[in-house]
């Protein structure tokens, strides 16, 4: 079985650029969670997606955009960067037939912004 | 607004020794779970133990266990013959069974070093 993989490891970008995060679920799983987690923080919730539908946010603005696909993987998008979103980016998938529904995280990618 | 607090920004232990690390929430639900979660320098966030509100018995694995005071609402994850392996960040983290949302909110993490 495929653990969560996210792409890429880490990057560096300018203030006022856009970024795209790629997340890879682990297989069988419908539901995938981001979090942003600055340096020497929890993660923070942004948002999740179940089944490519958005399904709940966090108090993240709306430059934070997200996408799921048929196959379950999903995207973070981050338009005009601003310093304060230099953090570790981590995804978590899950199924609603997990008991618990229990989450599995991503090693994430690091972002500097600059 | 459910929150979770870790008030011991670092712990240390002797190795083979034993250490708590203590974690309070804050809910006004009855059903939820609460988790402990490892993240070492590879930054993999790992899934120590977990805890089903409803459940009054403390989940143990192996060398792990927890000590669960609902009504107290403290959640603390007690480490007993610790290993070098064991230094990490540890996460505490509260999830409601009744959202439909998954999400789950973390609190600032306690980070434990193993002195051999």
């Amino acid at each position: 079985e495929t653990g969560v993989t996210q792409s890429p490891t880490h990057l560096i970008k300018t203030r006022g650029q856009q970024v795209t995060l790629r997340c890879s679920s682990q297989s069988g799983h419908n539901t995938v969670s981001w979090y942003q987690q600055a340096l020497g923080q929890g993660p923070q919730f942004i948002f999740q997606y179940y089944r490519e539908e958005e399904n709940g946010r966090g108090n993240f603005p709306p430059r934070f955009s997200g996408l799921q696909f048929p196959n379950y993987s999903s995207e973070l998008n981050v338009n005009a960067l601003e310093l304060d979103d230099s953090a570790l980016y981590l995804c978590a998938s899950s199924s609603a037939r997990l008991e618990n529904n229990e989450q599995f995280f991503g090693p994430g990618t690091r972002l500097t912004v600059l | 607004a459910q929150t979770v607090t870790q008030s011991q920004p670092e712990m240390s232990v002797q190795e083979a020794e034993t250490v708590t690390l203590s974690c309070t929430y804050d809910t006004s639900e009855s059903d939820y779970y609460l988790f402990w979660y490892k993240q070492p320098p590879s930054r993999q966030m790992i899934l120590v133990i977990r805890q089903e509100a409803y459940k009054q018995q403390n989940a143990t694995e192996n060398r792990f266990s927890v000590n669960f005071q609902k009504a107290a609402k403290s959640f603390s994850l007690k480490i007993s013959d610790s290993q070098l392996g064991d230094a990490a960040m540890y996460f505490c983290a509260y999830r409601s069974s009744t959202s439909g949302t998954y999400k789950y909110i973390f609190g600032t993490g306690t980070r434990l070093k193993v002195l051999a």
